[in-house]
């Protein structure tokens, strides 16, 4: 069924090293895909969005690349920093609903 | 501006009850979504209301409902609570389709079933 896959679940880097998470998604519809960071105990909060008609996307630190007919998104943070810590969510729009994937806990050591 | 505030923040029910959680959007915003937080199931999907009409809804039973006034506050109601409804109930506005319009969450009401 439509799905939004997240990989990896947990992540360990160095302070200053780079991160990647991937996500792949099932409906060749999807149009939206947003990414949020949720810090523990703290509501979920958008950090970059895609759309489908754009390839990448660029936020200081934060990049966002879709490869749409592979059917996958990634998000890189560079120059990792303590305060990056958190839990990571990827979501994709399908036609009726919007799906997430599981979650990337980053730690960021120092 | 004042963000998305969800009311009660905590509550505990008992199996059986039933219960209606509050969220009051970003001033401005029509669009309200709702969604459902648990450690075994992630973030899922349960519906959005868009000008006091539901335009989408995810995969769950009809025990879940919502509705949305005319001043954008939306609810939602649990009615029958089972166990597995324990979870962390999210509401998130936008301005529009939050495919064009960034959503933005507010800090959510922990429901726990007894």
């Amino acid at each position: 069924g439509e799905n939004v896959e997240q990989h990896p679940s947990t992540l360990s880097v160095q302070e200053g090293d780079s991160a990647v998470i991937k996500c792949t998604y099932s409906d060749s519809a999807s149009n939206y895909f947003p990414w949020y960071k949720q810090e523990l105990g703290k509501r979920p909060q958008l950090i970059i969005d895609i759309r489908s008609n754009v390839g990448e996307k660029k936020d200081q630190r934060i990049a966002v690349t879709l490869n749409k007919t592979a059917k996958h998104f990634s998000l890189h943070i560079t120059e990792t920093q303590p305060e990056d810590s958190a839990v990571y969510f990827c979501a994709a729009r399908f036609i009726l609903d919007m799906r997430f994937g599981a979650g990337t806990r980053l730690t960021v050591k120092p | 501006k004042a963000g998305v505030t969800q009311t009660p923040r905590y509550l505990i029910k008992t199996r059986g009850q039933q219960v209606t959680l509050s969220c009051s959007p970003i001033s401005g915003h029509r669009s309200v979504s709702w969604y459902q937080q648990t450690p075994g199931q992630g973030l899922q999907f349960l519906f959005e209301y868009f000008s006091e009409t539901q335009r989408n809804k995810g995969n769950f039973p009809g025990r879940f409902s919502g509705r949305q006034f005319s001043n954008s506050r939306s609810e939602m109601n649990v009615s029958t609570l089972e166990l597995g409804d324990s979870a962390l109930y999210l509401c998130a506005s936008s301005l529009a389709d939050f495919s064009y319009n960034e959503q933005f969450f507010g800090p959510g009401t922990r429901l726990t079933v007894l």
